[in-house]
């Protein structure tokens, strides 16, 4: 089975700073893929990040950037210079080739 | 860039009744997939479509929903006799050939009454 747990509900930072999201899964996958997915007030999901669970360098796309602990099964997201419109859901996902597993999401607020 | 686009933004319909939700995936993938969000809850899949037919459902995928590639364009779900528990948010996705990004359509809100 798998499952994506995301411990944090509501998450708030302060605008310009750095917070970090976290991720924890179970698979019994050996190849898999890691996502984070940004989902806005308009409800669209948008890819925010991916890491393949074979690669060890951890992903980084601009302010975002990940830690992803293969042997924890643990896989955060880091958010550096918050901005306003990064506010959002946050899911956690993992494909297993098949199909999505999505986390239950954090809420991240920005504060001005 | 190239987007994923779903048909109607919402619908409302009443309980019974069938629905169809369409969606344009982007045009050189090959992988489609319906997936849900009930309010203030997480994405749950439901089913993937690969070569005109069904490769992987969800429990949630029973009788009730179907799936369809009438054309080469468009990719459907239909409810046939809606539910009040069905009401939620769908979001369509299709897969890039050259990796395993999937690119969601913007969802279609479905309210049943």
């Amino acid at each position: 089975a798998q499952t994506v747990t995301q411990s944090q509900p509501e998450m708030s930072v302060q605008e310009a700073e750095t917070v970090t999201l976290s991720c924890t899964y179970d698979t019994s996958e050996s190849d898999y893929y890691l996502f984070w997915y940004k989902q806005p007030p308009s409800r669209q999901m948008i890819l925010v990040i991916r890491q393949e669970a074979y690669k060890q360098q951890n992903a980084t796309e601009n302010r975002f950037s990940v830690n992803f602990q293969k042997a924890a099964k643990s896989f955060s997201l880091k958010i550096s210079d918050s901005q306003l419109g990064d506010a959002a859901m946050y899911f956690c996902a993992v494909w297993n080739g098949n199909q999505f597993y999505f986390g239950t999401g954090t809420s991240l607020t920005v504060i001005p | 860039e190239p987007e994923v686009t779903q048909t109607p933004s919402h619908q409302v319909t009443q309980m019974g009744q069938e629905v169809i939700l369409r969606c344009v995936p982007i045009s050189n993938h090959l992988y489609f997939y319906w997936y849900r969000q009930i309010l203030g809850q997480k994405v749950e899949f439901l089913v993937s479509f690969y070569n005109n037919e069904i490769s992987e459902k969800s429990e949630i995928f029973d009788d009730q929903f179907s799936v369809e590639r009438p054309d080469g364009s468009n990719f459907t779900l239909k409810i046939r006799s809606t539910k009040l528990e069905d009401s939620a948010m769908y979001f369509c996705a299709s897969k890039n050939p050259d990796n395993d990004e999937q690119y969601f359509g913007p969802g279609t809100r479905l309210t049943v009454t």
